[in-house]
């Protein structure tokens, strides 16, 4: 099946590490992604991963890939407020088709 | 245009009519992607093309939805019979093809059925 799960909220200090998770369920996804949505703005790639990859760093940002389990997770290093917004995981199939599966969303707030 | 645009921006129709959705693509991307996201949820998969033709339209919900992209570049998406749960924001984003990564996202249709 396509479903692609999140926890809903995140909640940090501005300065901290963010954490946000997320599980897939389709094994022949292709790339990872993790978008990042602003209010009134659309959606922006932030990263992706390849399947075959466990790991990519770009500047504050860290993939962590664990195919076995199916678990993605991205790591914002030395937070800001400017981060807050809700960022979205999401896979593409790799089997016949280039379509995206995305989550539903985790709502980073940074608190000052 | 720089970006991807949709017109309208924003769409109140009442129950049972007919409405049209408009996108346009970066300038040579050939594929395109039609998206639907509720509130609160993340972006639903309708449909993508590579270049005029559908390649997968599996998230198209029902019969009422279609697509077209008759040249290649400029999408319609079109929903007839409208009932009030299609109301969200309709999103379309385009890619140079199906195979790359990188999406970019146009700014929404916000559409409301009343």
């Amino acid at each position: 099946g396509e479903d692609v799960e999140q926890s809903l909220f995140l909640s940090v200090r501005e300065g901290d590490s963010s954490v946000i998770n997320c599980t897939y369920t389709d094994s022949s996804s292709t790339y990872l992604y993790w978008y990042k949505q602003e209010p009134g703005a659309g959606l922006q790639l932030l990263t992706y991963i390849f399947s075959n990859m466990d790991m990519k760093q770009d500047q504050r940002l860290t993939v962590l890939l664990n195919k076995k389990d199916k678990h993605l997770s991205l790591r914002i290093a030395d937070t800001q407020t400017g981060d807050s917004a809700i960022y979205f995981c999401a896979e593409k199939h790799g089997s016949g088709t280039y379509k995206y599966i995305f989550g539903t969303g985790t709502r980073l707030k940074v608190l000052a | 245009g720089a970006g991807v645009s949709q017109t309208p921006s924003n769409k109140v129709t009442e129950k049972g009519k007919y409405v049209e959705l408009r996108c346009d693509p970066i300038s040579g991307h050939t594929a395109l992607y039609w998206y639907r996201q509720s509130l609160g949820q993340g972006p639903e998969f309708l449909i993508y093309f590579q270049g005029t033709g559908a390649a997968d339209d599996s998230g198209l919900p029902n019969d009422r939805f279609f697509a077209v992209r008759p040249e290649g570049s400029v999408s319609t998406l079109k929903i007839q019979r409208t009932e009030r749960g299609d109301s969200a924001v309709y999103l379309c984003a385009s890619s140079v093809s199906s195979g790359n990564n990188e999406q970019f996202f146009g700014p929404g249709t916000r559409l409301t059925v009343l």
